[in-house]
């Protein structure tokens, strides 16, 4: 089973630039969820689609950040302009079930992509 | 805020030694606790999920316990390997998300 994949793994850009990071989950993954971490601190909760549909985007840092899974496959995580505080490893994650729902299963397992690093100049 | 706390923030030890990581976390409801391992320029891996209503689980060397009353867990790693040496991340599942703690560096001498 091919695992998640995110492109690109590392992106260089100026400030003001245009970034966009896509992640394919794991097929059949109805559950995408977005992490980042930046420097010196801990990984944090960006959004979370339920197939096409964003489920709680609340982690979302700012307006420049758009986030989008047409189609329920793949997703992109666009980020315009971006700044030199956006500069971290973004993480992309899925699961087949909600992560809140209590199965023993396993089923509600994250499994992360190896992230984009982002560098802001 | 649902903050997690994990020490130590790194470890050096010996081969073969037993180790013990600690992770805590300031609100006791709790849907999973999640224990992870993260090697340089790689994603993270995902070692023991327990849920809610677990108290432990074991994977091989790996045992993860939960103690909700006091908002702890602990990876027990048994007869410690150099090929442990990586970041070792516990997060707390809330709602649809994790929150994570900042890890434990963990390096095992050969």
């Amino acid at each position: 089973e091919a695992g998640v994949t995110q492109f690109p793994s590392h992106s260089v850009i100026e400030k003001g630039q245009t970034v966009t990071l896509r992640c394919d989950p794991i097929s059949g993954h109805d559950n995408l969820y977005w992490y980042r971490r930046v420097m010196g601190k801990e990984i944090k909760f960006l959004l979370h689609f339920v197939k096409e549909s964003k489920q709680d985007e609340s982690g979302m840092p700012n307006n420049r950040f758009l986030a989008e899974r047409t189609g329920g496959t793949y997703s992109t995580l666009k980020v315009q302009p971006a700044e030199l505080e956006d500069s971290g490893v973004y993480f992309c994650a899925s699961s087949q079930e909600h992560l809140g729902q209590g199965v023993v299963s396993g089923a509600n397992v994250l499994t992360f992509g190896a992230g984009s690093r982002l560098t802001v100049l | 805020k649902q903050e997690v706390t994990q020490i130590p923030a790194a470890l050096s030890v010996p081969e073969g030694e037993n180790l013990v990581l600690n992770c805590s976390f300031t609100d006791s409801a709790i849907y999973n606790l999640q224990w992870f391992r993260q090697d340089p320029g790689k994603g993270l891996t995902s070692l023991l999920l327990i849920q809610s209503s677990q108290r432990e689980q074991t994977s091989g060397r790996l045992n993860a316990s939960l103690d909700k009353s006091s908002g702890r867990s602990t990876l027990y790693i048994a007869a410690s390997q150099p090929g442990d040496s990586a970041t070792y991340l516990c997060a707390r599942g809330y709602g649809n998300k994790l929150v994570f703690g900042a890890g434990t560096i963990l390096r095992v001498k050969s």
